[in-house]
């Protein structure tokens, strides 16, 4: 059962430099979220999907966009990349908007020199 | 806004005591209340959640966890720590009226010891 998966794992970028990162699920959900960890901070929201063709900024969205083009991918891009976007990103998914569990990739870890 | 606090960075408990790892919350409605665990170098994995219902809630490896709506709280607990259950613990809100945005805590580590 693959569920979330994101690549790449890793990744280190140059300032200025751009990316995208990809989550692809394979359980059907219509909803699907990228998240940010950093030490202290727990989880942040930066944007969401509530099915295909539509996305919503979370509560740290500056720097980054997102597409979902397709209802199991679920694109995270940075057009000029921050050493403060050093980061891992996780990406999660779930087939419920209220009351549904999340489920969620790996983890990519990005660094931003 | 909805938030989650959880006060204790890390806690340190012996093999085959009780635990406890604490959660308040604020939230506007009622509210959907989560647990997820974190291994290192890996993503959360879903432990148990609170919708409606009774207030003490099973999870997965032996977990539960106690809904107080007075106290608004949803602290996490297990009769017998092991080992293996050290890692990150998260706690994570919704607002029934906030739909798909998830709130989640700063995380606590749990440490056992032998």
């Amino acid at each position: 059962n693959a569920g979330v998966t994101q690549t790449p794992k890793f990744r280190v970028l140059k300032t200025g430099q751009s990316m995208t990162l990809l989550c692809a699920q394979d359980m059907n959900h219509e909803y699907m979220y990228w998240y940010r960890q950093d030490p202290g901070m727990g989880l942040r929201l930066i944007h969401y999907s509530v099915g295909e063709g539509t996305t919503a900024k979370g509560e740290v969205p500056d720097g980054y966009n997102v597409s979902r083009l397709k209802k199991q991918n679920f694109l995270l891009g940075l057009e000029s990349a921050a050493p403060s976007q050093t980061s891992v990103y996780f990406c999660a998914s779930s087939h419920s908007a209220n009351t549904g569990e999340l489920f969620f990739g790996e983890g990519s870890r990005l660094t931003v020199l | 806004a909805q938030s989650v606090a959880q006060p204790e960075d890390q806690v340190n408990v012996a093999e085959g005591n009780p635990l406890t790892v604490k959660c308040t919350y604020s939230v506007s409605g009622n509210p959907y209340l989560f647990w997820y665990v974190q291994y290192p170098n890996r993503g959360l994995q879903f432990l148990l959640k609170y919708i409606t219902g009774d207030n003490l809630v099973k999870g997965s490896y032996g977990f539960e966890a106690e809904f107080n709506k007075s106290q608004t709280s949803f602290h996490l607990k297990k009769p017998s720590a092991l080992v293996s259950d050290s890692a990150l613990y998260f706690c994570a809100v919704r607002g029934s009226g906030t739909a798909s945005k998830l709130t989640f805590g700063t995380g606590t580590r749990l440490q056992v010891t032998l």
